[in-house]
């Protein structure tokens, strides 16, 4: 079965820093990968995803990510965070008729 | 139509109540999930439904009973659950139904009820 790793649990960046958080994947086939970003109380939101193609893949609210299969990763990144950015974090991967998240990233924004 | 929708917001409920919660979706989706999700925890997948019939049972306790009514339509029956059953349960759904490649679409969320067990 796949899984999710998300190194970080928390980070903390300065509005306006750049951010990139971490994922890193198990699965033998070709993944199916998520981000979704939870705001305290509410459901989750996909920013993006990625299944074939370009390996830099473009999101919603400025966010992307690009997949790098020599390391299994998944990284998501933003160049500058604004204070409605701090929200959890979770990275996702599909397939084997299975849905696995990671522990998710909590991101806290400094003013 | 692009959201989902859960109701109640809030639950409060004794160990010996039976409540149900409700999930609705308008997309056409044919493919609906439940997942519990605990406080700084990742969701768990608890159920799928696809084309109205139940497709995958994680193994759930049966003090949880799900219900497809219709494909707009995703209940989740509630009864003699523990106050460890407290937390957020969020529905879920996506385009096409279940079968192969079922857990490779984007998922649409709804907001969640937020459920506590006395």
């Amino acid at each position: 079965a796949q899984s999710v790793t998300q190194p970080d649990i928390h980070i903390t960046v300065s509005e306006g820093a750049s951010l990139e958080l971490r994922c890193n994947y198990s699965y033998g086939a070709t993944p199916y990968l998520f981000w979704y970003v939870q705001s305290p109380g509410q459901g989750l939101q996909l920013l993006l995803k990625y299944f074939s193609g370009d390996t830099l893949v473009q999101g919603i609210k400025g966010f992307e990510a690009e997949f790098k299969r020599s390391q299994s990763s998944f990284n998501l990144r933003k160049p500058s965070v604004h204070w409605s950015d701090a929200a959890e974090y979770f990275c996702a991967v599909g397939g084997n008729n299975d849905m696995r998240f990671g522990a998710g990233t909590r991101l806290t924004v400094k003013p | 139509d692009t959201e989902v929708t859960q109701t109640p917001k809030h639950l409060v409920m004794g160990m010996t109540n039976k409540k149900s919660l409700k999930c609705e979706q308008h997309m056409g989706h044919r493919a609906m999930y439940w997942y519990k999700q605990k406080a700084k925890k990742p969701p768990e997948l608890m159920f799928v439904y696809s084309y109205e019939k139940l497709s995958i049972n994680e193994s759930v306790p049966s003090r949880f009973s799900p219900e497809c009514p219709n494909s707009s339509l995703l209940n989740l029956h509630l009864h003699a659950l523990q106050p460890e059953d407290s937390a957020l349960y969020l529905c879920a759904s996506s385009h096409g139904g279940w079968g192969a490649g079922g857990m490779t679409r984007e998922q649409f969320f709804g907001p969640g009820t937020r459920l506590t067990v006395l």
